[in-house]
């Protein structure tokens, strides 16, 4: 089994849609766990951090439930520009200089 | 914010060459950098973690002789893969621990390496 596991995809969803990405993850020791976006032949950029509370940051709400070992991404008013893969990341440790997990990622396109 | 330059973007050799690619801190220190690999339709593979003044950690499964890594500078880390094969063709990537103000690692570019 995976460390890190996320809905295969792909997402085709209309502009405007809803779209909702889960991620679960094997261990339970894990402290740090974050949301990337990849574009096709570039490198992952962070998308936001994720905190047990949950967080916002504009369009975008991620949420944590440590006792299920699961994050989710959840993308109100879809855009284009949002078409990307989406790579759920989980880092064993508090510091970045702790090695990073990456999920297999989720393709989304969001179509006119 | 933190800036991670790789030097070459995409490199195309023949079957047997050796390729070098370089990861810079532009405008901070890493004494911790980490390569990573991603084949086509695949996730980003942790392959090493490169430190300066010391060897290199190599992930399971990963040939230590085949990847070189030499951390030089508190500003650059190097891989080169030996005797490049069309298997070692991928998008390798490196990242370093950002300044004390960023709990994030910051990502390179990427390089593109093509054996033909």
């Amino acid at each position: 089994r995976k460390e890190v596991e996320q809905d295969p995809g792909p997402f085709n969803v209309p502009e405007g849609a809803t779209v909702a990405f889960n991620c679960t993850y094997s261990n339970s020791a894990s402290q740090s766990f974050f949301w990337y976006r990849q574009d096709c032949r570039k490198e992952p950029k962070l998308l936001m951090s994720v905190y047990s509370s949950g967080n916002e940051d504009g369009r975008f709400t991620a949420q944590l439930n440590r006792a299920s070992q699961y994050i989710s991404l959840l993308i109100r008013d879809s855009k284009l520009s949002d078409s990307a893969t989406y790579l759920c990341v989980v880092r064993r440790g508090k510091t970045s200089y702790d090695k990073v997990i990456f999920g297999p990622g989720t393709s989304l396109s969001v179509i006119p | 914010g933190a800036v991670v330059s790789q030097h070459p973007s995409w490199v195309i050799c023949k079957s047997g060459t050796s390729v070098k690619i370089e990861c810079r801190s532009l405008d901070f220190q890493a004494t911790t950098m980490f390569w990573y690999r991603q084949f086509p339709k695949q996730s980003l593979m942790l392959m090493a973690t490169s430190n300066e003044g010391s060897k290199a950690t190599y992930e399971q499964g990963v040939e230590k002789d085949k990847f070189l890594i030499n951390h030089a500078s508190l500003t650059l880390s190097t891989l080169t893969v030996t005797s490049a094969h069309p298997e070692d063709s991928s998008f390798y990537i490196c990242s370093a621990p950002g300044p004390p103000s960023y709990n994030e690692q910051f990502f390179g570019p990427g390089t593109r390496l093509t054996v033909l």
